[in-house]
């Protein structure tokens, strides 16, 4: 079964630049999520969006932005980067219908070093 | 805002043996979702059980049950036969039922050790 992909899976950047992850949710699904996981902690929700509207919004820093578009895919766009923000990044998708409606499947995650 | 405990940063069972992770949740909300996540070493999170909180009967998928009850507002995993690949991190996560992309909210997480 497909299942949500994320790009890229590893990302070095120097303090202050921009990154751009990429999230291509499961076949059907109308719902993406965003979560940031530090080591040795528990994933933290950043942002949503439903039929490519914005739907919950969690503690997004300011620098980071993010949006679905046409074909379901988001992107989470994130500038003036801080050593802080070094984690691994997770995208999940649902449906809102169907079998197992909301439930999240989460991709392998983009892992985020800041330098 | 919910929120969900873990109160047992680790954990470990012998293989073939039984184990049970708890967790508890806060919420004023009636119509929610429960969740285990599974982390192995990979990093990967994968789904294990899901329970509704408007179902009475307690979900299981192969070897892995549920003991939720609603009232005490707690919402256990147990694990039978032990596998060595159930090594993991596991967490403990409740969705609101309110409104379509509402969040996942996580327990601190159980770290399960698998002893041969």
């Amino acid at each position: 079964a497909a299942g949500v992909i994320q790009s890229p899976r590893h990302l070095i950047k120097e303090k202050r630049e921009t990154a751009t992850l990429k999230c291509y949710p499961i076949p059907r699904h109308d719902t993406v999520y965003w979560y940031q996981q530090g080591p040795g902690q528990d994933p933290q929700f950043l942002i949503s969006f439903y039929e490519k509207m914005q739907s919950d919004k969690g503690s997004i820093p300011d620098r980071f932005s993010a949006q679905q578009f046409s074909d379901y895919h988001s992107e989470l766009n994130m500038s003036s980067l801080e050593l802080g923000d070094s984690a691994l990044y997770f995208c999940a998708s649902s449906r809102t219908s169907g079998a197992l409606p909301d439930t999240q499947y989460f991709g392998p995650g983009t892992r985020l070093t800041v330098l | 805002a919910q929120t969900v405990t873990q109160s047992q940063p680790e954990m470990s069972v012998q293989e073939a043996e039984t184990v049970t992770l708890s967790c508890t949740y806060d919420t004023s909300e009636s119509d929610y979702y429960l969740f285990w996540y599974k982390q192995p070493p990979s990093r990967q999170m994968i789904l294990v059980i899901r329970q509704e909180a408007y179902k009475q009967q307690n979900a299981t998928e192969n070897r892995f049950s549920v003991n939720f009850q609603k009232a005490a507002k707690s919402f256990s995993l147990k694990i039978s036969d032990s596998q060595l690949g159930d090594a993991a991190m596991y967490f403990c996560a409740y969705r609101s039922e309110k409104t379509s992309g509402s969040r996942l909210t996580f327990g601190e997480g159980t770290q399960l050790t698998v002893n041969p």
